[in-house]
């Protein structure tokens, strides 16, 4: 059964600076992987998807993510943070085996120092 | 476009009390539907998933129940809720090919038992 860890819970970054978010996944095959971020008393948004391809995937408001194979990662990053950006987010993975399950991670909360 | 409504937004229910949750999804047929629980601080938690009328998977055993009487409405269910039960409930929606899509958030209900 497919898994994901999150091993941050929160992480707190300048405004203007670089941020990387991690994700690790257990799964025998090529899964697929997605990112969410969750703003206070919402749903979740979708920021990016990676199914194949090139593993490097951009997403929305200037996220991307890099899919490596060999640390079963899926790193979330952004070159540049915004107070905006601010909001929990989520690492998910959906297995081929398992045609309507996605799991998710237990989040990381991302805090914004002005 | 493709719209999902979750009502109510919020719901304060006396320990005990009976629950009905329903969510319902817009501009698309043959959803395959889900049922979240978040709780305070922690990640999201797969209650219910559905691929099609009256198919109902169970991840956690509970005192909730979930069923799906048409083809895009979805709707989570208890006759008794526990203290245990409080949290942020959302409801999702996907293709019909489930996990290699992303997932679609109604905006979820706080529900708080007293």
């Amino acid at each position: 059964a497919q898994s994901v860890t999150q091993p941050d819970i929160h992480i707190t970054v300048s405004e203007g600076a670089s941020l990387e978010l991690r994700c690790n996944y257990s799964y025998g095959a090529t899964p697929y992987l997605f990112w969410y971020v969750q703003s206070p008393g919402q749903g979740l948004q979708l920021l990016l998807k990676y199914f194949s391809g090139d593993t490097l995937v951009q997403g929305i408001k200037g996220f991307e993510a890099e899919f490596k194979r060999s640390q079963s990662s899926f790193n979330l990053r952004k070159p540049s943070v915004h107070w905006s950006d601010a909001a929990e987010y989520f690492c998910a993975v959906g297995a081929y085996s398992s045609a309507s399950k996605i799991i998710f991670g237990s989040g990381t909360r991302l805090s914004i120092r002005p | 476009s493709q719209t999902i409504h979750q009502w109510p937004a919020t719901l304060v229910q006396p320990v005990g009390s009976p629950l009905s949750l329903e969510c319902t999804v817009e501009g698309t047929s043959n959803p395959n539907l889900y049922w979240y629980r978040q709780a305070a601080g922690r990640g999201l938690q797969l209650l219910f998933y559905s691929v099609g009328i009256g198919q109902i998977s169970s991840e956690v055993p509970q005192n909730l129940s979930a069923s799906r009487p048409q083809d895009r409405q979805f709707i989570l269910s208890s006759k008794k809720l526990l203290l245990s039960d409080s949290g942020f409930y959302l409801c999702a929606w996907t293709g019909p090919t489930g996990a290699k899509q992303p997932q679609h958030f109604g905006d979820g209900t706080r529900l708080s038992i007293l």
